[in-house]
């Protein structure tokens, strides 16, 4: 995990909120994803960044935003119109290599 | 469609014996294939990858997995387990190149009984 962090470990949100999963990294790398994870389903890419200013949907962006104004974070947001929000969010950064590096992870609960 | 696929969701084995994980993968061209390891609330840990060169290759922890291009499989072993290596296993494929994105198996739970 060093190098790649996110916060918060747990967070909660209320129907029809949207909450800002944030994802930094100090590796100096190029390409930042972001993944769910739910049971049973493996990892599914929501969006991919290859460079600042920069990204694309992967296959499940509906529902979900993201930015990249800064080469370290790719702040990912989860709006309302993500109907079924609770799973595990997972981050991970790429430099020119093949390699991807993940974070801890954040853990997402709807109430 | 390009898929990689894990046939077990599960794969017990007693310590001590050598243990097996499957994977087999469907993608066009030349695959750069990857094991990563996940243990409980935690992100994903790379164990090695295959990128060209020597079928057989060796990873973090004792691992190693083999290559096999006529039965597009890229199984992980170790050949004496510890309790310690019980986690859940994710194989994964990245595209051709040019789309730097990645597919994820479904994942295998190893349990290592003492």
């Amino acid at each position: 995990d060093g190098g790649i962090t996110q916060s918060p470990k747990y967070l909660f949100r209320k129907e029809g909120q949207n909450v800002t999963l944030s994802c930094e990294q100090n590796l100096n790398h190029d390409a930042m994803y972001w993944y769910r994870q739910d049971p049973g389903q493996g990892l599914r890419l929501i969006y991919y960044s290859q460079i600042v200013n920069d990204f694309q949907k992967g296959d499940i962006a509906e529902g979900y935003s993201v930015s990249r104004e800064k080469k370290e974070s790719f702040p990912l947001t989860v709006t309302s119109a993500q109907k079924n929000p609770t799973a595990f969010y997972l981050c991970a950064s790429r430099i020119s290599g093949v390699t991807q590096y993940f974070g801890p992870g954040t853990r997402l609960t709807v109430l | 469609a390009q898929s990689v696929a894990q046939p077990e969701d599960q794969v017990n084995v007693a310590e001590g014996n050598p243990l097996t994980v499957k994977c087999t993968y469907s993608v066009s061209g030349n695959p750069y294939l990857f094991w990563y390891v996940q243990y409980p609330n935690r992100g994903l840990q790379f164990l090695l990858k295959y990128i060209t060169g020597d079928n057989l290759v060796k990873g973090s922890y004792g691992f190693e997995a083999e290559f096999n291009k006529s039965q597009t499989s890229f199984h992980l072993k170790k050949p004496s387990a510890l309790v310690s290596d019980s986690a859940l296993y994710f194989c994964a494929v990245r595209l051709s190149s040019g789309t730097y994105k990645y597919i994820f198996g479904t994942g295998t739970r190893l349990k290592v009984l003492a």
